[in-house]
Protein backbone atom coordinates (compact mmCIF):
# COMPACT_ATOMS: atom_id res chain seq x y z
CA UNK A 1 0.00 0.00 0.00
CA UNK A 2 1.35 3.65 -0.80
CA UNK A 3 2.98 5.23 2.29
CA UNK A 4 3.59 9.18 2.43
CA UNK A 5 5.64 11.16 4.33
CA UNK A 6 5.52 15.31 4.83
CA UNK A 7 8.13 17.26 5.38
CA UNK A 8 9.14 20.68 6.05
CA UNK A 9 9.92 23.59 8.21
CA UNK A 10 7.85 23.18 11.34
CA UNK A 11 7.95 27.60 11.76
CA UNK A 12 7.25 29.85 9.10
CA UNK A 13 7.31 33.59 9.51
CA UNK A 14 4.59 36.09 8.60
CA UNK A 15 4.44 37.03 4.93
CA UNK A 16 6.99 34.22 4.23
CA UNK A 17 5.96 31.19 2.06
CA UNK A 18 5.22 27.86 3.68
CA UNK A 19 6.41 24.51 1.24
CA UNK A 20 6.17 21.18 1.85
CA UNK A 21 7.06 18.27 0.35
CA UNK A 22 5.24 14.63 0.55
CA UNK A 23 7.21 11.64 -0.20
CA UNK A 24 5.17 8.74 -1.75
CA UNK A 25 6.55 4.74 -1.46
CA UNK A 26 5.20 1.62 -2.07
CA UNK A 27 3.77 3.33 -5.09
CA UNK A 28 4.67 5.40 -8.02
CA UNK A 29 3.95 9.24 -8.42
CA UNK A 30 3.52 8.68 -12.43
CA UNK A 31 0.73 6.19 -11.59
CA UNK A 32 -2.83 7.15 -13.28
CA UNK A 33 -5.15 6.55 -10.40
CA UNK A 34 -4.42 9.11 -8.01
CA UNK A 35 -4.81 12.97 -7.44
CA UNK A 36 -2.32 14.29 -5.10
CA UNK A 37 -3.19 16.15 -2.48
CA UNK A 38 -3.39 18.69 0.37
CA UNK A 39 -5.41 19.07 3.26
CA UNK A 40 -4.84 20.88 6.16
CA UNK A 41 -6.49 21.40 9.75
CA UNK A 42 -5.61 23.97 12.24
CA UNK A 43 -5.40 22.93 16.27
CA UNK A 44 -9.09 21.66 17.55
CA UNK A 45 -10.93 22.48 14.07
CA UNK A 46 -12.20 20.81 10.53
CA UNK A 47 -10.36 19.56 7.67
CA UNK A 48 -10.17 21.61 4.52
CA UNK A 49 -9.06 20.88 1.52
CA UNK A 50 -6.39 22.61 0.06
CA UNK A 51 -5.85 21.55 -3.57
CA UNK A 52 -4.46 18.21 -5.59
CA UNK A 53 -2.40 17.97 -8.44
CA UNK A 54 -3.11 14.79 -10.93
CA UNK A 55 0.12 16.10 -13.56
CA UNK A 56 2.56 19.09 -13.68
CA UNK A 57 -0.56 20.99 -15.94
CA UNK A 58 -3.69 19.01 -14.09
CA UNK A 59 -4.27 21.16 -10.32
CA UNK A 60 -7.10 22.49 -8.43
CA UNK A 61 -7.45 24.60 -6.00
CA UNK A 62 -10.08 25.72 -2.90
CA UNK A 63 -11.05 29.17 -4.28
CA UNK A 64 -10.48 30.44 -1.13
CA UNK A 65 -6.72 29.70 -1.09
CA UNK A 66 -6.49 29.72 -4.58
CA UNK A 67 -4.32 32.86 -5.26
CA UNK A 68 -1.57 31.55 -2.86
CA UNK A 69 -0.71 28.01 -3.56
CA UNK A 70 0.99 26.56 -5.86
CA UNK A 71 1.98 22.29 -6.43
CA UNK A 72 4.04 20.70 -8.52
CA UNK A 73 5.27 17.22 -8.86
CA UNK A 74 8.86 15.33 -8.96
CA UNK A 75 8.16 12.42 -10.96
CA UNK A 76 12.47 11.53 -10.53
CA UNK A 77 12.46 11.77 -6.56
CA UNK A 78 8.45 10.44 -6.46
CA UNK A 79 7.69 13.18 -4.77
CA UNK A 80 4.62 16.73 -4.38
CA UNK A 81 5.14 19.83 -3.11
CA UNK A 82 3.23 22.46 -1.84
CA UNK A 83 3.66 26.08 -1.40
CA UNK A 84 1.66 28.56 0.16
CA UNK A 85 2.83 32.43 0.05
CA UNK A 86 2.10 35.53 2.34
CA UNK A 87 1.09 33.29 5.16
CA UNK A 88 -0.60 34.78 8.10
CA UNK A 89 -0.85 32.78 11.47
CA UNK A 90 -4.18 31.79 10.55
CA UNK A 91 -2.71 28.78 8.28
CA UNK A 92 -1.17 27.66 11.01
CA UNK A 93 -2.46 23.85 11.01
CA UNK A 94 -1.63 20.29 10.84
CA UNK A 95 -0.60 19.77 6.74
CA UNK A 96 -1.70 16.59 5.44
CA UNK A 97 -0.86 15.25 1.92
CA UNK A 98 -3.09 12.43 0.76
CA UNK A 99 -4.08 10.22 -2.43
CA UNK A 100 -7.45 11.21 -3.79
CA UNK A 101 -8.12 8.16 -5.72
CA UNK A 102 -9.74 8.71 -9.34
CA UNK A 103 -11.70 5.59 -9.36
CA UNK A 104 -13.61 5.56 -5.68
CA UNK A 105 -13.59 9.76 -5.38
CA UNK A 106 -12.28 9.30 -1.87
CA UNK A 107 -8.70 9.74 0.06
CA UNK A 108 -7.53 6.60 0.68
CA UNK A 109 -3.81 7.19 2.07
CA UNK A 110 -2.89 9.26 4.34
CA UNK A 111 0.29 10.86 5.94
CA UNK A 112 0.81 10.72 9.35
CA UNK A 113 0.45 15.00 9.02
CA UNK A 114 3.21 17.42 9.67
CA UNK A 115 2.16 20.59 12.38
CA UNK A 116 3.41 24.05 10.60
CA UNK A 117 3.56 27.29 13.03
CA UNK A 118 3.59 30.33 11.37
CA UNK A 119 4.93 33.08 14.01
CA UNK A 120 7.76 35.57 14.06
CA UNK B 1 -16.74 27.27 -1.10
CA UNK B 2 -18.76 26.77 1.83
CA UNK B 3 -18.23 24.02 4.36
CA UNK B 4 -20.71 21.31 4.13
CA UNK B 5 -22.90 21.41 7.32
CA UNK B 6 -22.69 18.81 9.81
CA UNK B 7 -24.27 18.82 13.90
CA UNK B 8 -21.05 19.54 15.87
CA UNK B 9 -21.76 16.55 18.09
CA UNK B 10 -23.83 13.40 18.72
CA UNK B 11 -23.92 10.98 21.60
CA UNK B 12 -25.14 6.88 21.93
CA UNK B 13 -24.48 4.44 24.21
CA UNK B 14 -22.79 1.41 23.50
CA UNK B 15 -24.94 -1.46 20.98
CA UNK B 16 -27.00 1.95 20.09
CA UNK B 17 -27.34 3.35 16.48
CA UNK B 18 -26.54 6.70 15.71
CA UNK B 19 -26.73 9.10 12.44
CA UNK B 20 -24.70 11.93 11.59
CA UNK B 21 -25.85 14.34 8.43
CA UNK B 22 -24.41 16.00 6.09
CA UNK B 23 -26.01 18.91 4.12
CA UNK B 24 -24.97 20.71 1.80
CA UNK B 25 -26.44 21.94 -1.92
CA UNK B 26 -27.37 20.70 -5.43
CA UNK B 27 -23.57 21.61 -6.38
CA UNK B 28 -22.41 19.14 -4.05
CA UNK B 29 -23.57 16.29 -2.06
CA UNK B 30 -26.66 16.44 -4.05
CA UNK B 31 -25.25 16.68 -7.70
CA UNK B 32 -22.62 13.92 -6.97
CA UNK B 33 -22.58 10.46 -5.88
CA UNK B 34 -19.15 11.42 -4.37
CA UNK B 35 -19.37 11.77 -1.12
CA UNK B 36 -17.19 10.16 1.72
CA UNK B 37 -16.68 9.71 4.97
CA UNK B 38 -13.72 9.78 7.54
CA UNK B 39 -13.21 9.03 11.01
CA UNK B 40 -10.07 10.86 12.92
CA UNK B 41 -9.09 9.61 16.58
CA UNK B 42 -7.19 12.17 18.66
CA UNK B 43 -3.96 12.91 16.88
CA UNK B 44 -4.20 10.55 14.21
CA UNK B 45 -4.41 11.25 10.23
CA UNK B 46 -8.58 10.62 8.77
CA UNK B 47 -9.07 6.91 7.75
CA UNK B 48 -11.53 6.71 4.87
CA UNK B 49 -14.95 4.57 5.99
CA UNK B 50 -17.39 4.72 3.53
CA UNK B 51 -16.85 6.70 -0.44
CA UNK B 52 -19.29 7.27 -3.19
CA UNK B 53 -22.41 7.46 -0.78
CA UNK B 54 -22.86 3.88 0.46
CA UNK B 55 -19.88 1.91 -0.34
CA UNK B 56 -17.48 0.82 2.50
CA UNK B 57 -13.45 -0.16 1.71
CA UNK B 58 -11.97 -3.19 2.70
CA UNK B 59 -11.32 -3.93 6.38
CA UNK B 60 -14.33 -1.39 7.49
CA UNK B 61 -16.97 -2.87 10.04
CA UNK B 62 -20.16 -3.23 8.22
CA UNK B 63 -21.52 -1.78 11.05
CA UNK B 64 -20.82 1.54 8.91
CA UNK B 65 -23.36 2.75 6.15
CA UNK B 66 -23.99 5.78 4.59
CA UNK B 67 -26.68 7.01 2.22
CA UNK B 68 -27.84 10.46 0.85
CA UNK B 69 -31.04 11.84 0.41
CA UNK B 70 -31.41 15.00 -2.05
CA UNK B 71 -28.65 17.63 -0.91
CA UNK B 72 -28.14 15.52 2.80
CA UNK B 73 -25.70 12.33 2.85
CA UNK B 74 -25.97 10.40 6.31
CA UNK B 75 -23.58 8.03 8.38
CA UNK B 76 -25.45 5.53 10.67
CA UNK B 77 -22.94 3.31 12.90
CA UNK B 78 -24.99 0.88 14.48
CA UNK B 79 -24.31 -1.69 17.62
CA UNK B 80 -22.23 1.40 18.86
CA UNK B 81 -18.34 0.73 20.32
CA UNK B 82 -16.33 2.40 22.88
CA UNK B 83 -13.48 2.20 19.73
CA UNK B 84 -16.23 4.42 17.52
CA UNK B 85 -15.59 7.49 19.94
CA UNK B 86 -13.75 9.68 17.38
CA UNK B 87 -14.67 12.86 15.04
CA UNK B 88 -16.26 12.16 11.38
CA UNK B 89 -15.65 14.66 8.50
CA UNK B 90 -17.87 14.21 5.23
CA UNK B 91 -16.38 15.29 1.81
CA UNK B 92 -18.03 16.41 -1.44
CA UNK B 93 -17.30 16.53 -5.07
CA UNK B 94 -18.61 19.91 -6.20
CA UNK B 95 -19.46 21.27 -9.55
CA UNK B 96 -16.41 23.24 -9.43
CA UNK B 97 -14.43 20.52 -9.94
CA UNK B 98 -13.15 21.57 -6.28
CA UNK B 99 -13.57 19.35 -2.80
CA UNK B 100 -14.85 20.38 -0.15
CA UNK B 101 -15.62 19.10 3.73
CA UNK B 102 -18.32 19.09 6.59
CA UNK B 103 -17.55 20.93 9.70
CA UNK B 104 -16.47 17.81 11.61
CA UNK B 105 -18.91 16.06 14.33
CA UNK B 106 -17.58 15.05 17.39
CA UNK B 107 -19.09 11.32 18.64
CA UNK B 108 -19.22 10.50 22.02
CA UNK B 109 -20.26 6.86 22.89
CA UNK B 110 -21.77 7.71 26.57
Amino acid sequence: QVQLQESGPGLVKPSQTLSLTCTVSDGSISSGSYYWSWIRQPAGKGLEWIGRIYTSWSTNFNPSLKSRVTMSIDTSKNQFSLKLSSVTAADTAVYYCATYRRDLRSFDYWGQGTLVTVSS
Amino acid sequence: QSALTQPASVSGSPGQSITISCTGTSSDVGGYNYVSWYQQHPAKAPKLMIYEVSNRPSGVSNRFSGSKSGNTASLTISGLQAEDEADYFCLSYTSSNTLVFGGGTKLTVL
